[in-house]
């Protein structure tokens, strides 16, 4: 079975803070993918990569970088927290081509 | 741009009973890929059903089937004979068939799906 790790299920932070939040998938996926899940508003993708060192902007990349520098992990990076960044992020990744996507057991994230 | 919509936040089923949950998309493409995924309170969104938008037959997996409406851009989902371990929110997703190598996903909103004893 497929398996995405994050490296943290619950994580509390201050406002200014720099937070990392980091993704592990063991299947040698290419694309791997960061979400957050607000309620109402669904799952919306911050930032996805398709090998490494390569990314791109998925629908709400303000505030938030990405690194990936080996194929299976792959870093949110909150520059500078802010209380707006509360939420519940999650990791997924995937093969190449027409094939689902895998996901981790997200990281409920807490900006005091 | 492609939306996908979930019109009910929440439903609730008796367990052995049958449930249909909605979800309608927008897209001009003619290619593409319709998703459920099932999020239990563990959190781990796990892949339930999965539908090609050029296959004219509907996916089913076991108690899960799908009644997909190309023309009206519906995709609803039926759970036949509901089990406790069905309670959970559900989430509607598309895919562009023209991503080239990459897959992004889009999602709706979601259902909270209770299941009564």
């Amino acid at each position: 079975d497929v398996k995405v790790t994050q490296s943290s299920r619950y994580l509390v932070k201050r406002t200014g803070e720099k937070v990392f939040l980091e993704c592990v998938q063991d299947m040698d996926h290419e694309n791997m993918f960061w979400y957050r899940q607000d309620p109402g508003l669904g799952l919306r993708l911050i930032y996805f990569s398709y090998d490494v060192k390569m990314k791109e902007k998925g629908d709400i990349p303000e505030g938030y970088s990405v690194s990936r520098e080996k194929k299976e992990r792959f870093s949110l990076i909150l520059e500078s927290a802010s209380t707006n960044q509360t939420s519940m992020y999650l990791c997924a990744s995937s093969p190449l081509g027409n094939q689902p996507q895998h996901f981790g057991d997200g990281t409920r994230l807490s900006i005091l | 741009a492609q939306t996908v919509t979930q019109s009910q936040p929440e439903m609730s089923v008796q367990e052995a009973e049958t449930v249909t949950l909605s979800c309608t998309y927008d897209t001009s493409e003619s290619d593409y890929y319709l998703f459920w995924y099932k999020q239990p309170p563990s959190r781990q969104m796990i892949l339930v059903i999965r539908q090609e938008a050029y296959k004219q037959q509907n996916a089913t997996e076991n108690r899960f089937s799908v009644n997909f409406q190309k023309a009206a851009k519906s995709f609803s989902l039926k759970i036949s004979d509901s089990q406790l371990g069905d309670a959970a929110m559900y989430f509607c997703a598309y895919r562009s068939g023209y991503g080239g190598a990459t897959n992004k996903l889009i999602f709706g909103t979601g259902t909270l799906l209770a299941v009564q004893p």
